[in-house]
């Protein structure tokens, strides 16, 4: 069975740029979160959607990230205009509706550097 | 806010040692999930554990949840290099039982 998909796997740009992040979750999966994770801060969740609907977007750090998702097997996160603070690595991670602790499964994540 | 402090952050052990891992909050937690990440790749769930007081036993991985649902560790015995990791814990409050408080991790290093 495919796994939560990311690409691309390395990204690596100039401050000021436009970033897209792309995400597969699993199929049948109805959840799907968004984290940036940093030797310093950990694993830091920026939103989370549910059926495609955004539920909670309060850990987004500010206007120049936003996410979507389209449909249910598609998402994206974006950064404009990225600057080198932005640097980390970023994964996707989905799961399914179920009584508490559904496990969440994670993408490979995409290392982002911004020069 | 909720907080969960993992300890120590690293250990670098002999393969065939014992080893105990901690998470610990002042938070109370309606479940709590272990996961292991490998470099390159995402984290994945070790096991979820729900009840006080709740152990379980993953073949060498022994994970303990406390009485009071607010802490947990991890017991490994006679590690081995492939045990090698970055061992996170996250949990769920009972409000919300989407969004997981993680800690920062403990990072393994099991040398042959």
């Amino acid at each position: 069975d495919a796994g939560v998909i990311q690409s691309p796997r390395h990204e690596v740009t100039e401050m000021g740029q436009e970033v897209t992040l792309r995400c597969k979750p699993i199929s049948g999966h109805d959840y799907l979160f968004w984290y940036r994770q940093t030797m310093m801060r950990g694993l830091e969740l920026l939103i989370y959607f549910n059926n495609n609907v955004p539920i909670d977007d309060s850990g987004m750090p500010e206007d120049r990230f936003s996410a979507k998702m389209p449909n249910a097997s598609f998402s994206t996160l974006k950064i404009q205009p990225s600057e080198p603070r932005d640097s980390a690595v970023y994964f996707c991670a989905s799961s399914l509706t179920g009584v508490r602790g559904q496990p969440q499964h994670f993408g490979d994540g995409t290392r982002l550097s911004i020069l | 806010t909720q907080l969960l402090e993992q300890s120590p952050q690293f250990l670098s052990i002999q393969e065939g040692e014992n080893l105990t891992v901690y998470c610990n909050s002042s938070s109370v937690f309606s479940s709590l999930q272990w996961y292991r990440q490998e470099p390159g790749e995402g984290p994945v769930l070790l096991v979820t554990v729900v009840t006080g007081g709740e152990v379980k036993k993953l073949k060498r991985l022994t994970f303990q949840f406390g009485d009071a649902r607010k802490d947990s560790s991890l017991h490994i015995t006679a590690a081995q290099p492939g045990d090698t990791g970055l061992y996170l814990c996250a949990g769920l409050n009972a409000g919300n039982n989407r969004k997981l408080i993680w800690g920062l991790g403990t990072s393994l290093a099991v040398n042959p």
